[in-house]
């Protein structure tokens, strides 16, 4: 089984600032897909990125795919109380499976 | 549009007593079908999925099992639970390789 290791696995900041979570790993996955998971619930897809290289935007929030397709950053620019959670990423490793980071778990102070 | 259902919300349960969790899927035909386990924060450990009815694949070894009676039907038992059995139980339906999954509310399940 492939591993992703995510980092840091806490984050406390205060609102306005910008941050990066990172998701990396020694295998190469076909796809990565971040996850934002509220107490209480299930995790809810944020963005896939499938291409090496690829950059996608989500209002505030950047995704990118390493070149290598090894790894995967998450950029918060502007944090809002509102971006308060726990991110996971996820890689696809084939046979209709995924493998998912430990999470960071995001806070943003008002 | 695709829903899923999971349920009990919360389960309290004592050491040695069996287990069954339902989770059930509308809106889509043959769906892959998942039972993740997540410890307090943390995350995901899948511990079964399925790719057609009958079919179960077993991550880990473990005192739990599942099965698939209907195409849009999955269930986690056990017949005797363990104290390490208390986390977050999860389901999900997805269309495998970079197709998302999607997950339902979970289950609470704590062992006394």
């Amino acid at each position: 089984t492939q591993l992703l290791e995510q980092s840091p696995q806490f984050l406390s900041i205060q609102e306005g600032e910008n941050l990066t979570v990172y998701c990396n790993s020694s295998s190469v996955f076909s796809s990565l897909q971040w996850y934002r998971q509220e107490p209480g619930e299930g995790p809810v897809l944020l963005v896939t990125v499938v291409t090496g290289g690829e950059v996608k935007k989500l209002k505030r929030l950047t995704f990118q795919f390493g070149d290598a397709r090894k790894d995967s950053s998450l950029h918060i620019t502007a944090a809002q109380p509102g971006d308060t959670g726990l991110y996971l990423c996820a890689g696809d490793e084939g046979a209709q499976k995924l493998v998912f980071g430990q999470g960071t778990r995001l806070t943003i102070n008002p | 549009s695709q829903t899923i259902h999971q349920w009990p919300a919360t389960l309290v349960q004592p050491v040695g007593s069996p287990l069954s969790l339902e989770c059930t899927v509308e809106g889509t035909s043959n769906p892959n079908l998942y039972w993740y386990r997540q410890a307090a924060g943390r995350g995901l450990q899948l511990l079964f999925y399925s790719v057609g009815i009958g079919q179960i694949s077993s991550e880990v070894p473990q005192n739990l099992s599942a099965s698939r009676p209907q195409d849009r039907q999955f269930i986690l038992s056990s017949k005797k639970l363990l104290l390490s059995d208390s986390g977050f139980y999860l389901c999900a339906w997805g269309g495998g390789g970079n197709q998302p999954q999607h997950f339902g509310d979970g289950t609470r399940l704590s062992i006394l």
